[in-house]
């Protein structure tokens, strides 16, 4: 296994377009995270599933943007109508709950999202 | 809601010289992080911190949880040109998401 995978790894997009990020998470991790990071600053927390069940959405994730992960595999990262202040890049991370005394959230590369 | 303030935003030193960055925060964590990330890659985790008054080194990095479990350092030690990049500081309450910083950008002058 060769870590989290995200796909597209760029995408622009004009305003007012939808948009859908994908997440492969590491094989054997339950919990997938996503994050969004704007120039210049630290990841945002968006939300976070456990398996299948999405867990806790943060007040960032407005109702334009909606995540699944319908198998508790890969997930998806939908943002509808975008707006221009959507654009940063949307980070994935996962890890595993069981054993150790502290199970590192591992992250992908990103998808860089331009709104134009 | 929960905020870390972590300083310096930016350094610009020599290779070879000694690296000191820190992180506090208004809320308590049972956990503090520190991570690099590179450009156009995902943060990697440096040193985990679980007790506070915790020192724990990985390297030539050496960080500390604080006594008061608000506040935590990262040291590197004899800079080297691959210690160029974004270093986060992390703290994690419960069992879900992290809070991060907002970075300390590390430039080396050869």
């Amino acid at each position: 296994d060769t870590g989290v995978s995200q796909d597209p790894r760029h995408k622009i997009t004009k305003r007012g377009q939808n948009v859908t990020f994908r997440c492969d998470p590491i094989s054997e991790h339950n919990r997938l995270y996503w994050y969004r990071q704007t120039l210049g600053q630290g990841p945002e927390f968006l939300t976070y599933f456990q398996n299948e069940a999405q867990l806790e959405k943060s007040r960032l994730l407005s109702d334009r943007f909606s995540a699944e992960r319908p198998k508790g595999s890969f997930s998806t990262l939908e943002i509808q109508r975008t707006e221009q202040g959507d654009s940063a890049m949307y980070l994935c991370a996962s890890r595993k709950t069981a054993g150790g005394l502290y199970n590192e959230q591992f992250f992908g590369p990103g998808t860089r999202l331009t709104v134009l | 809601g929960q905020q870390l303030n972590q300083s310096p935003q930016s350094m610009f030193i020599q290779e070879g010289e000694d690296v000191s960055m820190n992180c506090t925060s208004s809320s308590i964590f049972n956990t503090w992080l520190w991570y690099k990330q590179d450009p156009g890659e995902g943060p990697v985790l440096l040193i985990a911190l679980y007790k506070a008054g915790e020192l724990t080194s990985n390297g030539r990095l050496t960080a500390q949880f604080g006594i008061t479990r608000k506040d935590s350092f990262l040291n590197i030690s004899a800079s080297i040109p691959s210690d160029v990049g974004i270093y986060f500081c992390a703290g994690q309450g419960g069992a879900s998401k992290i809070i991060f910083g907002s970075g300390t950008r590390l430039s080396i002058r050869p």
